[in-house]
């Protein structure tokens, strides 16, 4: 069964750093997400990406967030000065085109789990 | 209301039993609802989903239900297994959205 396909599963980095979220969605899916929950909360939705640009966004989503489709493949997540509050698991997503109204199911990576100190 | 933290609301049955987990939305332009099981270090995993045409859809041993005029979704789970054991999310969308908007989540714990 296809997958999403998400790197690194842990990473730990100091506050005021840098960090790349990698993901690998599913080959035919369009569109393509990030998501992140802190532990014990519910998903919060962060950004959608379509046809190279962002669709959509959510507050949490500020200057310090950006999104990338290096390649035809990856889709990444930048946090350009990690804060304490950032630590959270990121979770990747992607879904196919559809036209109409309806049935939009996104699939899930395993997430990215990240820690900062 | 919104996520309440730490302290999500668990349903606890016995293994075999029917479980019904419950959920409530806000928006009334809401106009597809989906069903996600999360278990432990794992991301959501697509269980159900249900148009806002209809009232009830049907799966293999899981059924939801829609009622628009409360704002009302369930899920449920016929003869409850141990691995179903895990936290489940309702998420809507609406009109000219792709992305989800979830729920505050209902831990399931099954008792063998």
């Amino acid at each position: 069964e296809p997958e999403v396909t998400q790197t690194p599963s842990h990473q730990v980095t100091q506050m005021g750093q840098e960090v790349i979220l990698r993901c690998v969605p599913i080959s035919n899916h369009l569109y393509f997400y990030w998501y992140r929950q802190i532990l014990g909360q519910k998903v919060e939705f962060l950004v959608s990406f379509y046809n190279n640009e962002i669709s959509e966004k959510s507050e949490i989503f500020d200057d310090q967030f950006s999104v990338e489709r290096p390649d035809g493949s990856n889709f990444t997540l930048k946090i350009r000065s990690t804060k304490l509050e950032d630590s959270a698991m990121y979770f990747c997503a992607s879904s196919e085109y559809y036209k109409g109204s309806g049935a939009n199911v996104l699939t899930f990576g395993a997430g990215s789990r990240l820690t900062v100190l | 209301g919104e996520s309440v933290g730490l302290h999500l609301p668990t349903l606890s049955v016995q293994e075999g039993d029917n479980s019904i987990i419950n959920c409530a939305y806000s928006n009334s332009a809401s106009d597809y609802f989906i069903w996600y099981k999360q278990e432990s270090g794992k991301g959501p995993q697509f269980i159900i989903d249900i148009r806002s045409n209809m009232d009830k859809r049907q799966g293999q041993r899981v059924t939801v239900l829609l009622n628009k005029t409360v704002k009302h979704l369930s899920l449920q789970i016929a003869a409850t297994q141990p691995g179903d054991s895990a936290v489940y999310f309702c998420a809507e969308n609406g009109p000219g959205r792709r992305a989800l908007t979830f729920g505050s989540g209902t831990r399931l714990q099954v008792q063998p």
